[in-house]
């Protein structure tokens, strides 16, 4: 099974700074099998980036996802008050596995 | 409007049983994968089951293997979870979810389960 890490686990931050959310996994991973989600407090997950770059529907394009291999980066360009939520990393190679989360909070 | 109605949650004593329910409407059920995902109270998100279009491939994570079962309904655009022998490790918020480019692209609003003497 593929271990997905996120860091940081808190992320803090003022409205239009830059946030740089990581999930590294334990073994390669197709980039066209990771994706992030948003998860706002009470709210179901909702789906941003899948194949490591590609944009959901209706995501606006300060979100954005990198990366190959074992390093995949998700970047919020420049923070609004709404993007307080815990966003995960997930990858599928036959199973399904979840990172453990980032929380990123709005100063 | 794409929309998932999970349903069927509630308070059960260890090893009893539920049947979640997950209605769908706005798309096309029959011509997509679904999975259900779980969320213990404060915790991050655990995969627990897929089905694959005709019900020809499902999968099930180690934690729930042998005690839950996926199901569909593609007459009634409908997906189940019978989960039996539950435990108190169990409890949590079940979503259910579209399953699209090797992502979850729709999720349910989810049903609490509460496992607990």
């Amino acid at each position: 099974e593929i271990v997905l890490t996120q860091s940081p686990g808190t992320l803090s931050l003022s409205p239009g700074e830059r946030a740089t959310l990581s999930c590294r996994a334990s073994q390669r991973v197709t980039s066209s099998s990771l994706a992030w989600y948003q998860q706002k407090p009470g709210q179901a997950p909702r789906l941003l980036i899948y194949g490591a770059s590609s944009r959901a529907t209706g995501i606006p394009d300060r979100f954005s996802g990198s990366g190959s291999g074992t390093d995949f980066t998700l970047t919020i360009t420049s923070l609004e008050p709404e993007d307080l939520a815990v966003y995960y990393c997930q990858q599928y190679d036959g199973s399904v596995t979840f990172g453990g989360g980032t929380k990123v909070e709005i100063k | 409007e794409v929309q998932l109605v999970a349903s069927g949650g509630g308070l059960v004593k260890p090893g009893g049983s539920l049947r979640l329910s997950c209605a769908v409407t706005g798309f096309t059920f029959r011509d997509y994968s679904m999975d259900w995902v779980r969320q213990a109270p404060g915790k991050g998100l655990e995969w627990v089951s897929s089905i694959d279009t005709g019900s020809n491939h499902i999968y099930y994570a180690d934690s729930v293997k042998g005690r839950f079962t996926i199901s569909r309904d593609d007459a009634k655009n409908s997906l189940h979870l019978q989960m039996n022998s539950l435990r108190v490790e169990d409890t949590a918020v079940y979503y259910c979810a579209r399953w699209e480019n090797d992502a979850l692209d729709i999720w349910g609003q989810g049903t609490m389960v509460s496992v607990s003497s």
